[in-house]
């Protein structure tokens, strides 16, 4: 079983349309992360997130709004959207530094664009 | 920044048979090392990790990869392959910087076995 919960599994939404994607964890990792990936593609990092703070923002769209409302949850705000849009969102988090440090990941939110 | 390469964007090989899956990085300092599979529409799951010490690192589902600094690689290996196997492998490479870890990715392998 997954510890990082995203939700909602799918969403559909219209190109003016405002949604929300949301994911927690509960393994006290203090940096969260926004990967968008397409089909047979790496994930590509959007947002990072560390102590709460923003660290990390890799050039994306202002269509693309993150939150990290607490060290538990983190939120991406989706707001008038491009059907190159349409992707699997992936939330992870990790611990911040340190020897161990890898990535767990959700089941990931997959989004379409109409 | 890291780069990792991932030889063979696919590869194919017949239950039973050895999987042999090919990583390498760019860097000049020790690397911390990953491996991730991911199965249709899930997300990625580590199947194993270098971070220091012994240089063959055991993972879940018999999987088990090789650390060597001289060749700068990270390969994936599974004495038998089973029909579970088949997915999408990601190797990856964690750099810690000062605005926290980052991860690079290489462009993945998707694994089939033939019965």
């Amino acid at each position: 079983d997954t510890e990082v919960t995203q939700t909602p599994k799918h969403l559909v939404m219209g190109m003016t349309n405002k949604k929300s994607l949301k994911c927690e964890q509960h393994m006290g990792h203090r940096a969260m992360y926004w990967y968008k990936q397409k089909a047979k593609k790496p994930p590509e990092l959007m947002f990072v997130y560390s102590y709460e703070k923003l660290s990390i923002n890799e050039s994306v769209p202002s269509r693309f709004s993150p939150e990290c409302p607490n060290s538990s949850l983190l939120n991406l705000h989706l707001h008038a959207l491009q059907p190159e849009d349409s992707a699997l969102y992936l939330c992870a988090s990790s611990q911040v530094g340190g020897r161990v440090g890898e990535l767990f990941f959700g089941e990931g939110s997959r989004l379409t664009v109409l | 920044a890291q780069s990792v390469t991932q030889l063979g964007s696919h590869v194919s090989v017949s239950e039973g048979a050895l999987v042999l899956l090919r990583c390498n990085y760019s860097s000049s300092v020790p690397p911390y090392l990953f491996w991730y599979v991911q199965y249709p529409n899930q997300g990625l799951q580590l199947l194993l990790k270098y971070t220091t010490g012994a240089t063959l690192v055991k993972g879940i589902n018999g999987f088990e990869a090789e650390f060597k600094k001289s060749e700068t690689s990270f390969h994936l290996t599974k004495p038998s392959a089973h029909m579970s196997d088949a997915a999408e492998y990601f190797c990856a490479v964690r750099e810690l910087q000062n605005t926290g870890n980052q991860f690079y990715f290489g462009t993945g392998t998707s694994l089939t076995v033939i019965p």
